[in-house]
């Protein structure tokens, strides 16, 4: 059982490269999420999907985008990489998203912006 | 309180130390009091998922209790081994009509030296 896994696990881009960080789960789970984690500032929220077909703004939204491709995948884009987007990207998912389950983590992907 | 804050930043203990953490969170519209395990170089784990107050749970060596209407929870380690070193983060749906929305914690990073 693989639960949640991420792609790529490291990434170098230049500024105002795109690229896109892909996300499954084969826990069955309805709602997934996409955080980022930066030194002293804990996860922050940037997008959620609460079930296959909506996704909505967290607290960091601007930059980035996502698809729910199906209620296995969710994916976030980078169009025009800054070197502000530095950080590492966790993928979570859980089975309700109503914030009483507990969330699954992704292992994560460095991505570092130059 | 407006968000939710975790303290001490760091603590480091000796083996068999018993030790404890808060988390606060506003006391207003909760829903929910997450916390989680996170070793480095790994994911974060869930430990407890709490809703209800005075709520207590326990895994192990490792419990919980929430105190809902003062906005605040503790976890405890008893007996703190080195495999018990890691960030301890505690999360919250905050916000109105934000259930799926979970502010973490900066944490709280525990050493425990041999």
């Amino acid at each position: 059982n693989a639960g949640v896994t991420q792609t790529p696990k490291f990434q170098v881009l230049k500024t105002g490269q795109s690229m896109t960080l892909q996300c499954a789960q084969d826990m069955n789970h309805n709602s997934m999420y996409w955080y980022r984690q930066d030194p002293g500032m804990g996860l922050r929220l940037i997008y959620y999907s609460a079930s296959e077909g909506t996704t909505d703004k967290g607290e960091v939204p601007n930059g980035y985008n996502v698809s729910r491709l199906n209620k296995r995948e969710f994916s976030l884009r980078l169009e025009s990489a800054a070197p502000s987007q530095t950080s590492v990207y966790f993928c979570a998912s859980s089975a309700i998203g109503t914030g009483a389950y507990e969330q699954y983590f992704g292992p994560g992907t460095r991505l570092t912006v130059t | 309180i407006l968000n939710v804050e975790q303290s001490p930043q760091s603590l480091h203990v000796q083996e068999g130390d018993s030790t404890n953490f808060t988390c606060s969170f506003p006391s207003s519209n909760f829903y929910a009091l997450h916390w989680y395990r996170w070793e480095t170089a790994k994911s974060p784990e869930a430990l407890f998922v709490m809703t209800l107050n005075g709520d207590e749970k326990k895994k192990g060596r490792i419990s919980a209790t929430l105190n809902t209407k003062e906005g605040y929870s503790y976890l405890y380690i008893k007996g703190s081994q080195p495999e018990d070193s890691a960030t301890y983060l505690c999360a919250s749906p905050l916000g109105q009509d934000s259930s799926y929305k979970l502010i973490f914690g900066s944490g709280t990073r525990l050493l425990v030296r041999p």
